[in-house]
């Protein structure tokens, strides 16, 4: 099973201030068929399912906000909030589909300093 | 637009079957997604359960495998969830969620449920 690594657990970031998330996996999740890295962020606010943010790790799902952006490639990628916002307080997964279990890391939780 | 909405027991008993359902809004249960079930223990992060496909196409997390059941219904237009002989361990939030998979095994979680929560109990 590939192993999903996010640092750092927790961070606080005053408003307007870039908060920086880090995910590696065990092996790479770069599909050479098609040069897509198999990895994708999600949000999940207080008391709500998670939400899609970041795709084939820096694509954003319709919708998201462009102070959201992924980076990475092979088996370290970054999530990026730029210019942290109050409604961005929640807990970000990463998660490959390199195959199966598709696991997810075990969260960051981003609050307001 | 896309809803997916949990139902089954919010309490079950230890040694038995947890079993919910998933219901599909706003459009068929279609090939080209992996019907998908994670949970998340209170206060703890997100566990892959398994997926299923229309066809009948399943993958299982190996350390539920021996466990767990999911199934398509079609005509119903819902998707389930069986585990059997629960713990403790396994009280969670469970969430359904559709799986686009967009080609060469590429898969992403686009819609979810809201989460239905079970206990283990006696």
């Amino acid at each position: 099973d590939i192993v999903m690594t996010q640092s750092p657990d927790s961070l606080a970031v005053s408003l307007g201030e870039r908060a920086t998330i880090r995910c590696r996996s065990s092996q790479s999740v770069l599909y050479s068929s098609n040069n897509k890295n198999y990895l994708s962020w999600y949000q999940q606010r207080p008391g709500q399912p998670p939400k899609l943010l970041i795709y084939w790790a820096s694509t954003r799902e319709s919708g998201v906000p462009d102070r959201f952006s992924g980076s990475g490639s092979g088996t370290d990628f970054t999530l990026t909030i730029s210019g942290l916002q109050a409604e961005d307080v929640a807990v970000y997964f990463c998660q490959h589909s390199y195959g199966t279990p598709r696991t997810f890391g075990q969260g960051t939780v981003v609050e307001i300093k | 637009q896309v809803q997916l909405q949990e139902s089954g027991p919010g309490l079950v008993k230890p040694s038995g079957t947890l079993s919910l359902t998933c219901a599909l809004f706003g459009g068929p249960i279609s090939s080209s997604c992996w019907w998908t079930w994670v949970r998340q223990p209170p206060g703890k992060g997100l566990e892959w359960i398994g997926e299923a496909y229309d066809s009948g196409r399943t993958n299982y997390n190996p350390s539920l495998k021996s466990r767990v059941t999911i199934s398509v219904d079609k005509s119903r237009n819902q998707f389930s969830l069986r585990l059997r002989s629960v713990t403790a361990a396994d009280t969670a939030v469970y969430y359904c969620a559709r799986g686009r998979d967009w080609g060469y095994d590429d898969v992403r979680l686009d819609y979810w449920g809201q989460g239905i929560l079970v206990t283990v109990s006696s």
